[in-house]
């Protein structure tokens, strides 16, 4: 089966611009989740959905950070306006349904360099 | 904020040693898990202890999981060159949280 398809791969763009990511999680997986992963650190989960429905949003900042998944399919998580402390990478995982607190499928990540 | 906390940060050994990493986390866990992460890439689910679980085998793999001491540990044994990669245990109690990490490189 096809993995978690994410896109771009890298992106460079400079403070207070804005940039957009986009993640296809695996086909009838309900759950999905976006991480962000900072250079030597672990990924912290910053949103997951339930379908279309947000689940846990506590740890996305949400003065510049925004996701949505609609037709509870694909998901795009938007940064704006950036900061230098962004530059991570974005990571988008999903899970089959009933299986949310068991294994996730990651993609490939997006590398963010703010600049 | 990261709830397991990976032992040690860096560990560096020959092919065909073993290597042994660790994990302790803070509160009480529905399950624990550990994952692989090559170099600029995704992360792969390697293997899942529920809290009623002492040990699992998968492969050259061994988890064992102390919940009185709230610690995990992760066996590879007779390591290949190709299990160079940043190892993450991850534990769930309703959400997931991740460690920092142990970076392995085994040398050929």
């Amino acid at each position: 089966e096809a993995g978690v398809a994410q896109s771009p791969r890298y992106k460079i763009i400079e403070k207070r611009q804005s940039v957009a990511f986009w993640c296809n999680p695996i086909s009838g997986h309900a759950t999905l989740y976006w991480y962000q992963q900072i250079l030597g650190q672990g990924p912290k989960l910053l949103i997951q959905f339930q379908n279309n429905g947000v689940v846990d949003d506590s740890q996305l900042p949400k003065d510049r950070f925004s996701a949505e998944r609609l037709k509870g399919v694909d998901s795009t998580l938007k940064i704006q306006p950036a900061k230098l402390e962004d530059s991570a990478v974005y990571l988008c995982a999903s899970s089959p349904p009933g299986q949310g607190n068991n294994e996730q499928y990651f993609g490939p990540g997006t590398r963010l360099t703010v600049t | 904020s990261q709830q397991g906390e990976e032992d040690p940060q860096a560990l560096s050994i020959q092919e065909g040693e073993n290597a042994t990493m660790n994990c302790s986390y803070k509160t009480s866990i529905n399950n624990l898990q550990w994952y692989r992460q090559n170099s600029g890439r995704g992360l792969v689910h390697l293997i899942l202890i529920r809290s009623n679980e002492r040990e699992k085998h998968s492969g050259r793999l061994r988890v064992t999981l102390d919940t009185s001491k709230k610690s995990s540990s992760l066996l590879i044994t007779a390591s290949r060159a190709a299990d160079t990669a940043s190892y993450f245990c991850a534990t769930v109690t309703g959400d997931m949280r991740f460690g920092a990490g142990t970076r392995l490189t085994v040398k050929p």
